[in-house]
């Protein structure tokens, strides 16, 4: 089986400031890893995925992550926060293989940016 | 190229009566996927479909059916819909080591 934990259901930064969602995960097997962000009344957006080659991945929106299976965690960051960053994010993991791709997700974190 | 549509966006159902969700994608993936979101419990899968005419539970299928006729479309049924399965409904797909594609949601309430 394997889940996911965000710590922390609500963020909030000033704007120019680090962002950082923290993002454990459990899994059986080398995991595929993912975040996602929505914005209100939309559907999710994928940012960033980790499929076992580099162990830090660039996203979109100049966002990154970094996955450390010592630590078993797959960290969110933005060096300077932009009032458009505030929406929520979930992480997500997934086996690959005989499980078709299903995710499994976080609780989700609501990432809110102040002026 | 619409990516992942669904109908309807939007639905109040009284308890007991039955609605199917339609999910259309037109990128010719395999993988097709329900899933409901609920406030702090993040996406959970209901079912899913590896092919055309294939589907199988995921972590939540009781009350629901879906059935796969046609490559494109995923539909998701409630026979009698109760108030505990009122939520928001996402629909997504993808292809073979690929990412997911999500629809843009229904919001479905039951009274």
């Amino acid at each position: 089986a394997q889940s996911v934990t965000q710590l922390g259901s609500h963020v909030s930064v000033s704007e120019g400031a680090l962002v950082l969602l923290r993002c454990n995960y459990s899994s059986s097997v080398p995991p595929y890893l993912f975040w996602y962000v929505q914005y209100p009344n939309q559907g999710l957006q994928l940012l960033l995925k980790y499929t076992s080659a580099a162990t830090l991945v660039k996203g979109i929106n100049g966002f990154e992550a970094e996955f450390k299976k010592s630590e078993t965690s797959f960290h969110l960051t933005k060096p300077s926060a932009h009032m458009s960053d505030a929406a929520e994010y979930f992480c997500a993991v997934s086996r690959g293989g005989t499980s078709y791709g299903k995710l499994t997700f976080g609780q989700g974190t609501i990432l809110t940016v102040h002026p | 190229n619409a990516g992942v549509t669904q109908t309807p966006k939007f639905r109040v159902l009284k308890t007991g009566q039955s609605m199917t969700l339609l999910c259309a994608q037109d990128m010719n993936h395999e993988y097709m996927y329900w899933y409901r979101q609920d406030p702090g419990m993040g996406l959970r899968l209901i079912h899913y479909s590896v092919g055309e005419g294939t589907t199988a539970k995921g972590e939540v299928p009781d009350g629901y059916n879906v059935s796969r006729l046609k490559k494109q479309n995923f539909l998701l049924g409630l026979e009698s819909a109760a108030p505990s399965q009122t939520s928001v409904y996402f629909c997504a797909s993808r292809r073979e080591f690929d990412g997911y594609t999500f629809g843009s949601g229904t919001r479905l309430t039951v009274v």
